[in-house]
């Protein structure tokens, strides 16, 4: 079955530093997604992507979170100053864009902000 | 609002014992259902959605529309199916999924 990878698997970071969170998609998807869990909580949307922009960002996806495909493969995040309460599971979905395909998710990758 | 809630976060029962995981859904419209089940340490996997109306693992689930419920049941427990079980919703075409809670059901030998 497809895959999607994502790494880190678990990275820890001080407070106030940037992190960039890394998500190879299946080959022929077209639709990428970050969605976040917090120890706990549900799991939440933070944005899609298509065609090399973003569709759709949810209220918590702000100033501080951006998203890129910089390279036609690696889909990625960055939180440009970490708080602690970015602390989460962060996983990332790809969809190949037809109606009645199912959504893959990655493993996730587990953030710590210390 | 889009919501989604599964009022149980742990649900045990016995092996061989019947499973409903309850979820009740709020959206103006016709929303697509599904439920997803993470596997200890691993990745959340599709399990079922509601358009294809087929059993997967033995579960099945319906949509009833007045209820707005969309619960998931199992008649015969089996210990693999001890997970975290989402159950998510999308409008038609947006594929933006928003989750339940979830539901740690655990089956006990």
């Amino acid at each position: 079955e497809p895959e999607v990878t994502q790494t880190p698997s678990h990275q820890v970071t001080q407070m106030g530093q940037e992190v960039i969170l890394r998500c190879v998609p299946i080959s022929n998807h077209l639709y990428f997604y970050w969605y976040r869990q917090i120890l706990g909580q549900k799991v939440e949307f933070l944005v899609s992507f298509y065609n090399n922009e973003i569709s759709e960002k949810s209220e918590i996806f702000d100033d501080q979170f951006s998203v890129e495909r910089p390279d036609g493969s690696n889909f990625t995040l960055k939180i440009r100053s970490t708080k602690l309460e970015d602390s989460a599971m962060y996983f990332c979905a790809t969809w190949e864009g037809i109606s009645g395909n199912t959504i893959y998710f990655g493993e996730g990758s587990w953030l710590t902000v210390v | 609002a889009q919501r989604v809630t599964q009022p149980e976060k742990l649900l045990s029962v016995f092996k061989g014992a019947p499973v409903e995981l309850k979820c009740n859904y709020s959206y103006s419209g016709s929303p697509e259902l599904f439920w997803y089940v993470q596997y200890s340490r691993q990745r959340l996997q599709l399990l079922l959605r509601h358009i294809s109306r087929e059993s997967i693992k033995g579960f099945t689930a319906d949509l009833n529309k007045g209820e707005t419920s969309f619960h998931l049941k199992k008649p015969f427990a089996q210990e693999e199916d001890s997970a975290m079980y989402y159950c998510a919703l999308s409008g038609p075409g947006a594929q933006k999924l928003v989750f339940g809670q979830g539901t740690r059901l655990t089956i006990n030998p």
